[in-house]
C-alpha cells in the first residue's frame, strides 16, 4: 500500500497563478484533511472532509478551495496564489469514526508539497 | 490563539541523554493526546499517544507523562540517539461532531549529537 500520496512534491508559482494539489489515499479512509506547515506555527488545518462529496472549513481556509469527488481523492485548489501561501502542504487521512475508534485512528500523512509563491 | 502550547521550540541533547518536550492545553474537551514525529522531507507519523485516564504510557524509549489537573503532558525520550533527531509535535484531540478535531503544538526540533 502506498498510504497517502501527494502530487506534486514541489511547485513554484507567481502571484495570481492558480494550481491544484492532489492527494490520494488507498486505505479506504473516510476522513481527509489538508494542513499547512509554517515555521513557528506548527500544523494548521485548512479544510477537511468527513466523506465523499463533503467538505468543511478548518482553521485557515481563506484563499483555498477543496473538493472530494471520490472517496480516495482530496484536492486543494489555490485560485489566485499569494506570497502568504508559501508553505509546505500536507494531506492526511484517518479511518474510523471517533466514537468507534477506541482511540485507534491516527492521522496518516503524505510527504508534503513544498509551494513557493513569488 | 495557541490552544496547545509546546516548548521548547528547539532542543539539543547528547547521545544517551534524556530529551524532554512539554505541552500544555486549556480546553478540557480534549481527551486524547498523541505525539507525532517528523523527519526532514517526510510527513508527521504517530509516535505514541495517551488517554487522559492514564498518567503515564511507555513504548520502548519513549514515555508520555500526563498531568490532568495541571493540563500538561510531556514526552521523554530516554537514551536519545542520533536517529531520534526529528521534529516532534504534540497534539490534542477533541470529538467534534463525530470526527477528530486535532490541534497541534508548534513543534520541537530535536537534535541528538554524538
Amino acid at each position: 500500500n502506498a498510504g497517502v500520496t501527494q502530487t506534486p512534491k514541489f511547485r513554484v508559482l507567481k502571484t495570481g497563478q492558480s494550481m491544484t494539489l492532489l492527494c490520494a489515499q488507498d486505505m479506504n479512509h473516510e476522513y481527509m484533511y489538508w494542513y499547512r506547515q509554517d515555521p513557528g506555527m506548527g500544523l494548521r488545518l485548512i479544510h477537511y472532509s468527513v466523506g465523499e462529496g463533503t467538505t468543511a472549513k478548518g482553521e485557515v481556509p481563506d484563499g483555498y478551495n477543496v473538493s472530494r469527488l471520490k472517496k480516495q481523492n482530496f484536492l486543494l485548489g489555490l485560485e489566485s496564489a499569494a506570497p502568504s501561501q508559501t508553505s509546505v502542504y500536507f494531506c492526511a487521512s484517518s479511518g474510523q469514526h471517533w466514537y468507534q475508534s477506541s482511540y485507534n485512528s491516527p492521522l496518516h500523512f503524505g510527504n508534503g508539497t513544498r509551494l513557493t509563491v513569488t | 490563539q495557541q490552544q496547545v502550547k509546546q516548548s521548547p521550540q528547539s532542543l539539543i541533547v547528547q547521545k544517551g541523554g534524556i530529551s524532554i518536550i512539554n505541552c500544555a492545553y486549556e480546553n478540557t474537551a480534549f481527551d486524547y493526546f498523541p505525539w507525532y514525529q517528523q523527519f526532514p522531507g517526510k510527513g508527521p507519523a504517530l509516535l505514541i499517544a495517551i488517554r487522559p485516564d492514564v498518567s503515564e504510557k511507555k513504548e520502548g524509549r519513549f514515555t508520555i507523562s500526563f498531568n490532568k489537573s495541571a493540563k500538561q503532558f510531556s514526552l521523554h525520550i530516554m537514551d536519545s540517539q542520533p536517529g531520534d533527531s526529528a521534529t516532534y509535535f504534540c497534539a490534542a484531540i477533541a470529538n467534534s461532531g463525530g470526527y477528530q478535531k486535532v490541534t497541534f503544538g508548534i513543534g520541537t526540533k530535536l537534535q541528538v549529537i554524538p
